[in-house]
């Protein structure tokens, strides 16, 4: 149980465009879904706090409009890289927090590779 | 300013021999988690800790949680090529979120 996916697994987009990717609970209802970014060799770095049915919260420094998050559902978070620039590339990470907000279990999907050319 | 400091930060061993891992923080969190992440995939948790002073094992891992609550640490026994990873630990406090570690790379050669 408590399985996360992430699609796409690896993506390849061009300078100027926009990339969506998707987080999804498959065995369990997620209220709350957490965005990470990982460059490589080092930890993860949370992008923003996703709250179904409400705005996400986002760290410092992260910003809000060219990363868009949406929670619409208990089982789906996407996270969109707008007008994507080479920095942008990384490795992106969800992870989802099953049931009520008293649990501090959280579950990590597997990653999609950002490559912005 | 990193709240959570882990060391080494890279550590290459021969398989059969032991390791410890350190996860240090002026903080004092609600419980500390331990994740073993491969190459292109997401972290796996390995193990939670919430009392401080307490000791899990997990086969050959022993992960123990400072009496404080301040710091963690990982042993491995005898370690494997399989064991080969980024080992992160993560600190939570109360139900918020996990604060993680800058990670440990652990290379084991055959």
């Amino acid at each position: 149980g408590a399985v996360v996916s992430q699609h796409p697994s690896r993506v390849i987009c061009k300078s100027g465009t926009s990339v969506k990717i998707e987080c999804r609970s498959l065995d369990f209802q997620a209220t709350t879904m957490f965005w990470y970014r990982q460059f490589p060799k080092k930890s993860l770095m949370l992008m923003a706090t996703s709250n179904e049915g409400s705005k996400a919260t986002y760290e410092q420094g992260v910003e809000k409009d060219k990363f868009l998050i949406n929670h619409a559902s208990l089982t789906l978070s996407t996270l969109t890289v707008t007008s994507a620039h080479p920095e942008d590339s990384s490795f992106y990470i969800c992870s989802a927090r099953p049931g009520t907000a008293d649990t501090y279990e959280q579950y990590f999907g597997p990653g999609t590779r950002l490559t912005v050319t | 300013t990193q709240l959570l400091e882990q060391s080494p930060q890279f550590l290459s061993i021969q398989e059969g021999e032991n390791l410890t891992v350190y996860c240090n923080s002026s903080s004092v969190f609600s419980s500390l988690q331990w994740y073993r992440q491969e190459p292109g995939e997401g972290p796996v948790l390995l193990v939670t800790v919430v009392t401080g002073g307490e000791v899990k094992k997990l086969k050959r891992l022993t992960f123990q949680f400072g009496d404080a609550r301040k710091d963690s640490s990982l042993h491995i026994t005898a370690a494997q090529p399989g064991d080969t990873g980024l080992y992160l630990c993560a600190g939570v406090k109360g139900y918020s979120t996990l604060t993680f570690g800058k990670g440990t790379m652990l290379l084991v050669s055959p």
